[in-house]
């Protein structure tokens, strides 16, 4: 257990909806990640927060979404969403803000578009 | 990432040794992360390399060549268990903050 929560666990919804998935870092983490996780794809960087504020972006979509709360956990907003958004969505957590930090994985959310 | 390089898939016998390579090109190195991961499951972190070197941690060890921009993880005494997906992420090659994972190489070990 790595001490990063993710809520839900699996989520199926249609397509043109919006979900909300949740992540609470590590206790005393201030930074949290999220990466998205296709069928045999590997992991993809959608985005950090440290503290707070958006501190690097990878290639998320513009349909994407995602804010850090003051007590740190994190929500990642997905709408219109489209088939091929089904995936694993992880999110991490590290102590800082800089790369060289050890990231911490959640269990992940499954989402599943139908 | 398309400047990483695993192989995709590796099989090995139960109690062997296997060498996973991994290869990339950064501008700027900070170092480079192995993870494991199980498939549905979370990566979990296995080692961090900064210097040239093999760095030993119980049955797994991972070396690092900056100048080939090089590096290998080595199980030894295979499990079933071991059974997963490892993950190689060179820092610099996305840009600062950004950790960017190879695809990956699926490890089965068979008895």
């Amino acid at each position: 257990d790595s001490g990063v929560t993710q809520t839900p666990k699996h989520l199926i919804t249609a397509t043109g909806q919006r979900v909300t998935l949740r992540c609470s870092p590590r206790s005393g983490d201030l930074s949290v990640y999220w990466y998205q996780q296709s069928l045999d794809q590997g992991l993809q960087f959608l985005i950090q927060y440290y503290n707070g504020e958006e501190r690097a972006k990878g290639n998320i979509l513009e349909r994407f979404s995602a804010q850090q709360f003051p007590d740190l956990h994190s929500e990642l907003n997905l709408s219109s969403l489209e088939l091929g958004d089904s995936a694993l969505y992880f999110c991490a957590s590290s102590v800082g803000s800089g790369n060289t930090d050890t990231q911490y994985f959640g269990p992940g959310t499954r989402l599943t578009v139908l | 990432g398309q400047n990483i390089d695993q192989p995709t898939e590796m099989t090995a016998t139960e109690g062997a040794i296997v060498q996973i390579n991994c290869t990339y090109q950064t501008s700027g190195f900070n170092g480079l992360f192995w993870y494991q991961q199980h498939a549905g499951e979370a990566p979990t972190f296995l080692s961090y390399n900064v210097l040239d070197g093999l760095e030993e941690k119980g049955r797994f060890s991972s070396f690092l060549s900056r100048s080939k921009g090089y590096s290998y993880l080595l199980l030894k005494e295979l499990q079933m268990k071991d059974s997963a997906s490892y993950l190689c992420a060179p820092l610099g090659v996305g840009g600062y903050n950004k950790l960017i994972f190879g695809a990956g190489t699926r490890l089965a070990v068979h008895p």
